[in-house]
C-alpha cells in the first residue's frame, strides 16, 4: 500500500484568495487523483494528474479554477483559485498503484472560505 | 456510464448484531468494486476489493462482501458489529483499467448502539 500525506490539513481562507494543497506519496505512482467532498456528501472527482502531461478535468471543473501540477511520480499540488464560500469542502488526494487498481487516500484538507 | 447506488443513507444496529450495507452498481464492462471506510475527520481507508476470481472477498476488521453479477450487487457484511465500526462507508466502482478513477456511491453512515 501507499502512504499519502497532505498539507495543510485544514485552513480558513478569505474570499478571493487562493490556496495550494500539497500531496506527497511515499512511493512512485502512475496516477494521482484529486477529489472534493462537500459537507455530508460523497466524493466527486476533480481531475486526474499524470506526470509529464496536463491534468484531465471532469465535467464542471476547469483548469483556471483548479490548476494542478504533477512534477514527478511522488508529488502533486492542487490550487483552489479565487475562492468563494461554495469552495468550502474537504479536498482529498489519492494515488493508484498495484494490480488491484485500488486507490489509497490522503487524510484530506479541510478548507473553509469566509 | 458507471454508477453506484448505496441503499440507505443511515443504518443503525446494536452492538453484536449483523451489519449489512447495500451497494448496487451499473457498469458496461466487468467492474472492479471497492468498499472504503471513513472515520470522522479522517481520509478513506480501503476495507476490501473485488477484481477477479472468488466472488466472496474478505477485508479488514472482519468485513466481507460478495460480488453477485446477476444482481449487480456488492453488499458489505459483518457478522457482529462493534462500537468501533461506527463510521461512513463508501462503495466504489471502476472499469478496472490501470489508473481509472473511482466512482463513489453517496455513502452510508453506520451507527452502533450498546
Amino acid at each position: 500500500s501507499a502512504v499519502i500525506s497532505q498539507k495543510p490539513s485544514r485552513d480558513i481562507c478569505q474570499r478571493g484568495t487562493s490556496l495550494t494543497i500539497q500531496c506527497q506519496v511515499d512511493s512512485q505512482v502512475t496516477m494521482m487523483f484529486w477529489y472534493r467532498q462537500q459537507p455530508g456528501q460523497s466524493l466527486t472527482l476533480i481531475a486526474t494528474a499524470n506526470q509529464g502531461s496536463e491534468a484531465t478535468y471532469e465535467s464542471g471543473f476547469v483548469i483556471d479554477k483548479f490548476p494542478i501540477s504533477r512534477p514527478n511520480l511522488t508529488f502533486s499540488t492542487l490550487t483552489v483559485s479565487n475562492m468563494s464560500p461554495e469552495d468550502s469542502s474537504i479536498y482529498l488526494c489519492s494515488a493508484g498503484q498495484g494490480s488491484g487498481y485500488e486507490q489509497y487516500f490522503g487524510p484530506g484538507t479541510r478548507l473553509t472560505v469566509t | 456510464a458507471q454508477s453506484v447506488t448505496q441503499l440507505g443513507s443511515h443504518v443503525s444496529v446494536s452492538e453484536g448484531a449483523l451489519v449489512l450495507l447495500r451497494c448496487n452498481y451499473s457498469s458496461s464492462v466487468p467492474p472492479y468494486l471497492f468498499w472504503y471506510v471513513q472515520y470522522p475527520n479522517q481520509g478513506l481507508q480501503l476495507l476490501l476489493k473485488y477484481t477477479t476470481g472468488a466472488t466472496l472477498v474478505k477485508g479488514i476488521n472482519g468485513f466481507e462482501a460478495e460480488f453477485k453479477k446477476s444482481e449487480t450487487s456488492f453488499h458489505l457484511t459483518k457478522p457482529s458489529a462493534h462500537m468501533s465500526d461506527a463510521a461512513e462507508y463508501f462503495c466504489a466502482v471502476s472499469e478496472g483499467q490501470a489508473g481509472t478513477a473511482l466512482i463513489f456511491g453517496k455513502g452510508t453512515t453506520l451507527s452502533v448502539s450498546s
